[in-house]
C-alpha cells in the first residue's frame, strides 16, 4: 500500500484566501483523522471521521475551518477564509477499527499563509 | 483533549549511551500508550506501544509504563546518530490520541 496520500505537499497563500487541503487514507481503514502541528500548540487533533461520518471535531478551531469525507478513500480540510495564524504543518492521518490499532500519519502539508 | 506532559529537552547523549524519556498523563483511566518518532520535517512515525504495567522491549527500545504514578517512560539503548529526532508520547482515549509536546534527541556521534 502506497501509505497515506496528502496534497499539495506545500501551500504558500495569502491572507483571506481559500485553501482545501486534501487526503487519501490506507484503503480498508475505517478512520481518519486530521491534525495541526505547531511549534507552540504542537501536534492537535482537529477532527476524526469513521466510516466517513463526523465522530468529533472539539478541535477545529473556529468556523473557518470545515472537514469533509464524502467517500472512503478522501477527504478535505478546508480553511476559509485563511489567517496567518494558521501556518501549520498539517497532518492526514488513518487506522483500523481496532481500538488497538495505530494511527498511520501522511506527509503532511505545509500551509504558510502570508 | 487529555493532558500529556513530556521533558522538554533537547536531550544530548553520545553515542552507545542510554537516552532515557519521560512522559506524564493527566488521566487515571487511560489504558494505551503509544511512542512516535518525528525527524525533523517528516512525519511521526510509531515506535512501540504498551498497555501494560512494567517493561516492554522492542530492540533497542524499550518502553515502561507505571499506572499508578500516570508515569511513561522509552528508553534507547545503545543510542545511534539516527536516533537523533523528537519524540512524541501519546495517550489513547478511545479512538484518538493526545500528544506530548515531544522530546528532542540528539545524539553526538
Amino acid at each position: 500500500d502506497a501509505g497515506v496520500i496528502q496534497s499539495p505537499r506545500h501551500e504558500v497563500t495569502e491572507m483571506g484566501q481559500e485553501v482545501t487541503l486534501r487526503c487519501k487514507p490506507i484503503s480498508g481503514h475505517d478512520y481518519l483523522f486530521w491534525y495541526r502541528q505547531t511549534m507552540m500548540r504542537g501536534l492537535e487533533l482537529l477532527i476524526y471521521f469513521n466510516n466517513n461520518v463526523p465522530i468529533d471535531d472539539s478541535g477545529m478551531p473556529e468556523d473557518r475551518f470545515s472537514a469533509k469525507m464524502p467517500n472512503a478513500s478522501f477527504s478535505t480540510l478546508k480553511i476559509q477564509p485563511s489567517e496567518p495564524r494558521d501556518s501549520a504543518v498539517y497532518f492526514c492521518a488513518s487506522s483500523l477499527v481496532l481500538a488497538e490499532e495505530t494511527q498511520y500519519f501522511g506527509p503532511g502539508t505545509r500551509l504558510l499563509v502570508l | 483533549q487529555k493532558e500529556v506532559e513530556q521533558n522538554s529537552g533537547p536531550l544530548s547523549v553520545p553515542e552507545g549511551a542510554i537516552a532515557s524519556l519521560n512522559c506524564t498523563y493527566s488521566d487515571r483511566g487511560s489504558q494505551s500508550f503509544f511512542w512516535y518518532r518525528q525527524y525533523s520535517g517528516k512525519s511521526p512515525e510509531l515506535i512501540m506501544f504498551i498497555y501494560s504495567n512494567g517493561d516492554k522491549e522492542d530492540g533497542r527500545f524499550t518502553a515502561q509504563l507505571n499506572k499508578a504514578s500516570q508515569y511513561v517512560s522509552l528508553l534507547i539503548r545503545d543510542s545511534q546518530p539516527s536516533d537523533s529526532a523528537t519524540y512524541l508520547c501519546a495517550v489513547k482515549d478511545d479512538y484518538k490520541l493526545s500528544f506530548g509536546a515531544g522530546t528532542t534527541v540528539t545524539v553526538r556521534a
